[in-house]
């Protein structure tokens, strides 16, 4: 069964520090991988995405992933944490229904707090 | 503004009162579908639609309706909700099926049951 796991349910790190959030999932075909930003009292915010070609994918507010199939991950990395980086983050998978539909399948979420 | 509003963002009921969580989006997207947010558990699709009139279930439709009979507006329907459907609730919209497209995200609607 396809899946997402986020291992980590908090995370805090100091404002200024390097940050690394997890993400492994479980598809049998090639993923499409998204990342997700949940600000508080906000919708989700498409951070990047990987669909195929340069594993290393650009987001925006200086996010960037990372895709490795052999290890089924596509972990997000910041080189900077800024206070306003504090929110909850999602990892998602998007797979194709035999009927062509499509579905988000999403990780629990990582909490970021930020330390001043 | 390209967007998905949802209303309303806050609501509060009874076990069984009927209830109804709008959704528009001014993009003319194909495919538009509803999720809840529980923690621990991340977002769950309860319902989704390709198109006009084209409405199918997700992964957790027990206690739920939807209807698309306008390309822009996915209404959630609550015939008799219950405590167990407290939770946030999220609308999205895409421009395709295609599982590469990104998906927009409404602001959410908090639901209490009591």
């Amino acid at each position: 069964a396809q899946s997402v796991t986020q291992p980590d349910i908090h995370i805090t790190v100091s404002e200024g520090a390097s940050l690394e959030l997890r993400c492994n999932y479980s598809y049998g075909a090639t993923p499409y991988l998204f990342w997700y930003v949940q600000s508080p009292g906000q919708g989700l915010q498409l951070l990047l995405k990987y669909f195929s070609g340069d594993t290393l994918v650009q987001g925006i507010k200086g996010f960037e992933a990372e895709f490795k199939r052999s290890q089924s991950s596509f972990n997000l990395r910041k080189p900077s944490v800024h206070w306003s980086d504090a929110a909850e983050y999602f990892c998602a998978v998007g797979i194709q229904r035999k009927d062509s539909s499509y579905k988000l399948i999403f990780g629990s979420g990582t909490r970021l707090l930020v330390r001043p | 503004e390209a967007q998905v509003t949802q209303n309303p963002r806050y609501l509060i009921t009874v076990t069984g009162k009927k209830l109804t969580v709008t959704c528009s989006q001014n993009m003319n997207h194909e495919y538009m579908s509803w999720y809840r947010q529980d923690p621990g558990l991340g977002l769950r699709q309860i319902y989704y639609s390709m198109n006009v009139e084209v409405t199918d279930k997700g992964d957790v439709p027990e206690g739920y309706k939807v209807s698309r009979k306008e390309k822009r507006n996915f209404p959630l329907i609550l015939e008799s909700p219950s405590p167990n459907q407290t939770s946030l609730y999220f609308c999205a919209s895409s421009l395709s099926i295609k599982g590469s497209t990104e998906a927009f995200f409404g602001q959410g609607t908090r639901l209490t049951v009591v």
